[in-house]
């Protein structure tokens, strides 16, 4: 079956404007992980939805950051008022239940200029 | 804090070598363990991953892991490489510390193939 889609592949922006990242998790899936991984580096862990709800966003690295997956399905990565820092790939994965394996999406690349 | 250290950032190995890639973790209790494959372009792929039970651990495409508690390490290693291994290996544990659904990978090691 389809695997973790992500969309856009690659989206390009300018410092300060608002971004959207969408994760399409495999049917049926109920946990939903979003990563980021910076260039060189392995991912990092940013937030983890078991349904609708953020089950733990001890990840997101300050205020500008927020996730939602309000039908407990698609979720969407929001970044407010991007810094060239935030430049990175964003990968989604998701799992059947908690603490089963996780698939991996291929990822955003984001790049703020 | 729960760490991983794969000590080796880039290794070239001949097609038909024997493979070792190092893995090692810090971490208050047994974690899960797991290696993913990333290649270019590509998602992140899980070769294998160990919870429990018999410490040496079978994946796909011909890898395998071994856990030893006594050194903190979970190595993967292939008998034989192919030339469509190459790619970058990750390194990712979780577990009671920081929650068994958040994976806490190692920086990578980026695997060459010369033919």
């Amino acid at each position: 079956g389809a695997g973790v889609s992500q969309t856009p592949s690659n989206k390009v922006t300018e410092k300060g404007k608002y971004v959207e990242l969408r994760c399409d998790p495999i049917s049926g899936h109920t946990a939903l992980y979003w990563y980021r991984q910076s260039l060189g580096q392995g991912p990092e862990f940013l937030i983890y939805f078991q349904g609708t709800g953020a089950a733990d966003d001890s990840g997101l690295p300050n205020d500008r950051f927020f996730a939602v997956r309000p039908e407990g399905s698609v979720s969407t990565l929001k970044i407010q008022r991007t810094e060239r820092g935030d430049s990175a790939v964003y990968l989604c994965a998701s799992s059947l239940a908690p603490q089963e394996t996780q698939y991996f999406g291929p990822g955003t690349r984001l790049l703020v200029l | 804090a729960q760490s991983v250290t794969q000590p080796d950032i880039h290794i070239t190995v001949s097609e038909g070598a024997s493979l070792e890639l190092r893995c090692n973790y810090s971490y208050g209790a047994t974690p899960y363990l797991f290696w993913y494959v990333q290649s270019p372009g590509q998602g992140l792929q899980l070769l294998l991953k160990y919870f429990s039970g018999d410490t040496l651990v079978q994946g796909i495409k011909g890898f395998e892991a071994e856990f030893k508690r006594s050194q903190s390490s979970f190595n993967l290693r292939k008998p034989s490489v192919h030339w469509s291994d190459a790619a970058e290996y990750f390194c990712a544990v979780a577990g009671p510390s920081g929650g068994y659904n958040k994976l806490i990978f190692g920086a990578g090691t980026r695997l060459a193939v010369h033919p």
